[in-house]
Protein backbone atom coordinates (compact mmCIF):
# COMPACT_ATOMS: atom_id res chain seq x y z
CA UNK A 1 0.00 0.00 0.00
CA UNK A 2 1.27 3.23 -1.03
CA UNK A 3 2.02 5.82 2.03
CA UNK A 4 2.77 9.34 2.49
CA UNK A 5 4.68 10.35 5.76
CA UNK A 6 5.26 14.32 6.92
CA UNK A 7 7.60 14.08 9.77
CA UNK A 8 7.50 17.83 10.25
CA UNK A 9 4.18 18.51 12.88
CA UNK A 10 4.72 22.02 12.94
CA UNK A 11 7.33 24.90 11.04
CA UNK A 12 8.16 28.28 11.50
CA UNK A 13 9.54 30.95 9.74
CA UNK A 14 10.03 34.65 9.49
CA UNK A 15 8.22 36.74 7.44
CA UNK A 16 10.70 36.91 3.90
CA UNK A 17 12.80 34.22 4.52
CA UNK A 18 12.83 30.31 3.09
CA UNK A 19 11.54 27.56 4.68
CA UNK A 20 11.84 23.80 3.37
CA UNK A 21 8.95 21.44 3.99
CA UNK A 22 9.65 17.85 4.02
CA UNK A 23 7.30 15.02 2.28
CA UNK A 24 8.31 11.18 1.66
CA UNK A 25 6.49 8.47 0.30
CA UNK A 26 6.48 4.80 -0.40
CA UNK A 27 5.36 3.38 -3.64
CA UNK A 28 6.40 0.40 -5.79
CA UNK A 29 4.98 1.78 -9.21
CA UNK A 30 7.41 3.88 -11.57
CA UNK A 31 4.86 6.61 -13.16
CA UNK A 32 2.79 8.80 -10.14
CA UNK A 33 1.81 12.41 -9.71
CA UNK A 34 2.89 13.97 -6.48
CA UNK A 35 0.99 17.09 -4.66
CA UNK A 36 1.25 19.74 -2.65
CA UNK A 37 -1.86 21.61 -1.19
CA UNK A 38 -2.42 24.47 1.09
CA UNK A 39 -5.19 24.14 3.82
CA UNK A 40 -5.30 27.96 5.33
CA UNK A 41 -7.53 28.29 8.76
CA UNK A 42 -10.52 28.86 6.21
CA UNK A 43 -9.95 25.04 5.56
CA UNK A 44 -10.30 25.71 2.08
CA UNK A 45 -7.49 22.91 0.13
CA UNK A 46 -5.67 25.42 -2.44
CA UNK A 47 -3.61 23.60 -4.83
CA UNK A 48 0.14 24.57 -4.20
CA UNK A 49 1.99 22.47 -7.04
CA UNK A 50 2.08 19.47 -8.91
CA UNK A 51 4.73 17.06 -10.41
CA UNK A 52 4.58 14.20 -12.51
CA UNK A 53 7.21 11.21 -11.59
CA UNK A 54 8.20 10.93 -15.00
CA UNK A 55 9.73 14.44 -15.26
CA UNK A 56 12.75 14.87 -14.08
CA UNK A 57 12.63 18.71 -14.05
CA UNK A 58 11.12 19.68 -10.70
CA UNK A 59 8.08 21.77 -10.67
CA UNK A 60 8.17 25.77 -10.33
CA UNK A 61 4.84 28.15 -8.98
CA UNK A 62 6.12 31.32 -8.48
CA UNK A 63 7.66 31.39 -5.14
CA UNK A 64 6.86 27.63 -4.54
CA UNK A 65 9.42 24.97 -5.93
CA UNK A 66 10.13 21.29 -5.07
CA UNK A 67 13.18 19.75 -4.68
CA UNK A 68 11.88 15.60 -6.45
CA UNK A 69 14.35 12.79 -5.00
CA UNK A 70 12.34 9.85 -7.34
CA UNK A 71 15.32 7.18 -6.21
CA UNK A 72 14.88 8.31 -2.47
CA UNK A 73 10.87 8.90 -2.80
CA UNK A 74 10.99 11.96 -1.29
CA UNK A 75 9.14 15.37 -2.41
CA UNK A 76 9.83 18.88 -0.72
CA UNK A 77 8.18 21.99 -0.81
CA UNK A 78 10.75 25.52 -0.85
CA UNK A 79 8.60 28.52 0.26
CA UNK A 80 10.90 31.25 -0.68
CA UNK A 81 10.32 34.68 0.41
CA UNK A 82 7.52 33.87 3.15
CA UNK A 83 4.64 35.77 3.37
CA UNK A 84 1.72 35.99 6.00
CA UNK A 85 -0.46 34.53 3.80
CA UNK A 86 1.41 31.19 3.70
CA UNK A 87 0.40 30.60 7.03
CA UNK A 88 -1.66 27.29 6.74
CA UNK A 89 -1.48 23.95 7.15
CA UNK A 90 0.43 22.09 4.27
CA UNK A 91 -0.08 18.51 2.66
CA UNK A 92 1.84 16.19 0.20
CA UNK A 93 -0.71 14.04 -1.46
CA UNK A 94 0.11 10.89 -3.64
CA UNK A 95 -1.38 9.90 -6.99
CA UNK A 96 -0.78 6.77 -8.09
CA UNK A 97 -1.64 4.74 -11.54
CA UNK A 98 -4.28 1.95 -10.20
CA UNK A 99 -5.76 4.45 -8.20
CA UNK A 100 -6.99 6.99 -9.89
CA UNK A 101 -9.27 9.32 -8.25
CA UNK A 102 -7.24 9.37 -5.08
CA UNK A 103 -5.31 11.03 -3.37
CA UNK A 104 -3.34 10.09 -0.36
CA UNK A 105 -2.61 12.51 1.57
CA UNK A 106 -0.04 12.83 4.40
CA UNK A 107 -0.32 13.86 8.05
CA UNK A 108 0.57 17.25 7.72
CA UNK A 109 2.59 20.15 8.77
CA UNK A 110 1.21 23.53 10.36
CA UNK A 111 3.18 26.57 9.00
CA UNK A 112 3.51 29.70 10.73
CA UNK A 113 4.65 32.46 9.33
CA UNK A 114 5.78 35.19 11.72
CA UNK A 115 6.08 39.18 11.13
CA UNK B 1 -15.13 29.84 -13.80
CA UNK B 2 -17.02 29.49 -10.41
CA UNK B 3 -15.20 26.93 -8.15
CA UNK B 4 -16.25 23.95 -6.63
CA UNK B 5 -19.69 23.95 -4.35
CA UNK B 6 -20.78 21.90 -1.63
CA UNK B 7 -24.01 22.12 0.14
CA UNK B 8 -24.70 22.95 2.81
CA UNK B 9 -21.62 24.40 4.62
CA UNK B 10 -22.50 23.12 8.05
CA UNK B 11 -24.81 20.80 9.46
CA UNK B 12 -25.58 19.15 12.98
CA UNK B 13 -27.46 15.88 13.25
CA UNK B 14 -27.96 13.37 15.66
CA UNK B 15 -26.71 9.93 16.31
CA UNK B 16 -28.92 7.19 14.22
CA UNK B 17 -30.29 10.14 11.77
CA UNK B 18 -28.59 9.90 7.96
CA UNK B 19 -27.35 13.42 6.47
CA UNK B 20 -26.80 14.09 2.58
CA UNK B 21 -24.28 16.04 1.27
CA UNK B 22 -24.39 18.05 -2.55
CA UNK B 23 -21.07 18.46 -4.39
CA UNK B 24 -21.39 20.49 -7.62
CA UNK B 25 -17.95 20.17 -9.55
CA UNK B 26 -16.34 23.22 -11.61
CA UNK B 27 -17.66 23.22 -15.03
CA UNK B 28 -16.87 20.81 -17.51
CA UNK B 29 -15.25 18.17 -15.01
CA UNK B 30 -16.89 14.90 -14.68
CA UNK B 31 -15.09 13.10 -11.95
CA UNK B 32 -15.76 14.08 -8.34
CA UNK B 33 -13.92 12.67 -5.59
CA UNK B 34 -15.05 12.76 -1.68
CA UNK B 35 -13.10 13.08 1.16
CA UNK B 36 -13.26 12.93 5.22
CA UNK B 37 -10.90 14.48 7.24
CA UNK B 38 -10.90 14.25 10.67
CA UNK B 39 -8.21 15.35 13.52
CA UNK B 40 -7.45 11.72 14.41
CA UNK B 41 -7.59 10.30 11.03
CA UNK B 42 -6.49 13.05 8.91
CA UNK B 43 -7.58 13.14 4.94
CA UNK B 44 -8.97 9.58 4.37
CA UNK B 45 -10.87 8.92 0.79
CA UNK B 46 -14.29 7.66 0.42
CA UNK B 47 -14.76 7.55 -3.35
CA UNK B 48 -14.62 8.72 -6.73
CA UNK B 49 -17.37 8.58 -9.25
CA UNK B 50 -16.96 9.37 -13.27
CA UNK B 51 -19.81 9.48 -15.70
CA UNK B 52 -22.05 8.54 -13.05
CA UNK B 53 -20.38 5.37 -12.28
CA UNK B 54 -18.48 4.96 -8.38
CA UNK B 55 -14.56 4.35 -10.05
CA UNK B 56 -13.00 3.90 -6.63
CA UNK B 57 -13.56 3.35 -3.20
CA UNK B 58 -11.80 3.98 0.06
CA UNK B 59 -12.23 1.40 3.02
CA UNK B 60 -15.42 2.66 4.51
CA UNK B 61 -18.70 1.01 5.93
CA UNK B 62 -21.61 0.42 3.35
CA UNK B 63 -23.29 3.38 5.99
CA UNK B 64 -21.29 6.14 3.00
CA UNK B 65 -22.41 5.44 -0.10
CA UNK B 66 -22.61 8.21 -3.30
CA UNK B 67 -24.04 8.66 -6.45
CA UNK B 68 -23.16 11.10 -9.84
CA UNK B 69 -26.17 12.32 -11.48
CA UNK B 70 -25.74 13.25 -15.53
CA UNK B 71 -24.47 16.88 -15.22
CA UNK B 72 -21.75 15.38 -13.12
CA UNK B 73 -23.10 16.51 -9.87
CA UNK B 74 -22.57 14.18 -6.90
CA UNK B 75 -23.67 13.37 -3.25
CA UNK B 76 -23.12 11.50 -0.49
CA UNK B 77 -25.20 9.43 2.06
CA UNK B 78 -24.39 8.49 5.61
CA UNK B 79 -27.47 6.71 7.21
CA UNK B 80 -27.30 5.76 11.04
CA UNK B 81 -25.21 8.48 12.06
CA UNK B 82 -22.51 7.83 15.01
CA UNK B 83 -20.70 10.27 16.88
CA UNK B 84 -16.92 9.22 15.20
CA UNK B 85 -18.64 11.12 11.68
CA UNK B 86 -18.36 14.29 12.86
CA UNK B 87 -15.67 15.82 10.27
CA UNK B 88 -14.88 17.87 7.59
CA UNK B 89 -16.58 16.43 4.10
CA UNK B 90 -14.39 17.70 1.28
CA UNK B 91 -15.12 17.25 -2.45
CA UNK B 92 -12.70 17.26 -5.44
CA UNK B 93 -13.19 17.86 -8.95
CA UNK B 94 -10.92 17.06 -11.85
CA UNK B 95 -11.22 17.12 -15.68
CA UNK B 96 -10.53 13.53 -16.15
CA UNK B 97 -11.99 12.57 -19.63
CA UNK B 98 -11.30 8.44 -19.52
CA UNK B 99 -11.98 6.28 -16.21
CA UNK B 100 -8.17 5.44 -15.62
CA UNK B 101 -6.94 9.64 -16.91
CA UNK B 102 -5.23 10.87 -13.59
CA UNK B 103 -6.04 14.94 -13.48
CA UNK B 104 -5.07 17.44 -10.74
CA UNK B 105 -8.29 17.79 -8.13
CA UNK B 106 -9.65 21.06 -7.24
CA UNK B 107 -11.19 20.75 -3.77
CA UNK B 108 -14.32 22.74 -2.57
CA UNK B 109 -15.29 24.72 1.08
CA UNK B 110 -16.41 21.55 2.29
CA UNK B 111 -19.01 20.32 4.66
CA UNK B 112 -18.75 20.26 9.06
CA UNK B 113 -20.88 17.67 9.97
CA UNK B 114 -21.55 17.68 13.50
CA UNK B 115 -23.00 14.50 15.49
CA UNK B 116 -24.37 14.71 18.51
Amino acid sequence: AQTVTQSQPEMSVQEAETVTLSCTYDTSESNYYLFWYKQPPSRQMILVIRQEAYKQQNATENRFSVNFQKAAKSFSLKISDSQLGDTAMYFCAFMGSGNTGKLIFGQGTTLQVKP
Amino acid sequence: KAGVTQTPRYLIKTRGQQVTLSCSPISGHRSVSWYQQTPGQGLQFLFEYFSETQRNKGNFPGRFSGRQFSNSRSEMNVSTLELGDSALYLCASSRKTSGRARETQYFGPGTRLLVL
